[in-house]
């Protein structure tokens, strides 16, 4: 089984700081790993994924296999990062997501 | 440009009615997946097919089927919708491997 956990529900920081969202999986194979976002009113959308190793808007994200963490980062924080933010594995044919994370970045 | 095509913005039925949610994706992808989206619980996701005429329970499967006769269209059947199946349903398409996933724009279904 495999399964994405985002333990925060919600992320409040002020602009200029930095923000990190935390993603923890758990997959018995190989796993393929994802951020997506969705900002008011629009589609979810692909933010970044491991594979690549790119910084995507100023986020990075790390694949940590001894941790089974995928935390996202970002040194600092824009009021344009507001957004919903979502974890996901791929798993052969499966695409499972986290429960998100809101982020509010305060002027 | 990758389009992927909920048939419904917003939706309102009554409950034990059959409810019928289309997808429709012009890229080609194998993949095709239903989420339903609901505050504090994330995307769930209720089925997937991963070729034509093949469908794959996901994590919520309950209370719902899906049909895949065409590579292009995916269709997500309530049997006989509930007030708990009142969320926001979201479809996407992709290729398979490490590659994105694309979404629709999600209707938002309402069981009265």
């Amino acid at each position: 089984a495999q399964r994405v956990t985002q333990p925060e529900k919600l992320l409040s920081v002020f602009k200029g700081a930095p923000v990190e969202l935390k993603c923890n999986y758990s997959y018995s194979g190989s796993p393929e790993l994802f951020w997506y976002v969705q900002y008011s009113r629009q589609r979810l959308q692909l933010l970044l994924r491991h594979i690549s190793r790119e910084s995507i808007k100023g986020f990075t994200a790390d694949l940590n296999k001894g941790e089974t963490s995928f935390h996202l980062k970002k040194p600092f924080a824009q009021e344009e990062d507001s957004a919903m933010y979502y974890c996901a594995l791929r798993g052969d044919y499966k695409l499972s997501f986290g429960a998100g994370t809101t982020v509010t970045v305060r002027a | 440009d990758v389009k992927v095509t909920q048939s419904s913005r917003y939706l309102v039925k009554r409950t034990g009615e059959k409810v019928f949610l289309e997808c429709v994706q012009d890229m080609d992808h194998e993949n095709m997946f239903w989420y339903r989206q609901d505050p504090g619980l994330g995307l769930r996701l209720i089925y997937f097919s991963y070729d034509v005429k093949m469908k794959e329970k996901g994590d919520i499967p309950e209370g719902y089927s899906v049909s895949r006769e065409k590579k292009e269209r995916f269709s997500l059947i309530l049997e006989s919708a509930s007030t708990n199946q009142t969320s926001m349903y979201l479809c996407a398409s992709g290729l398979t491997g490490n590659t994105e996933a694309f979404f629709g724009q999600g209707t938002r279904l309402t069981v009265v």
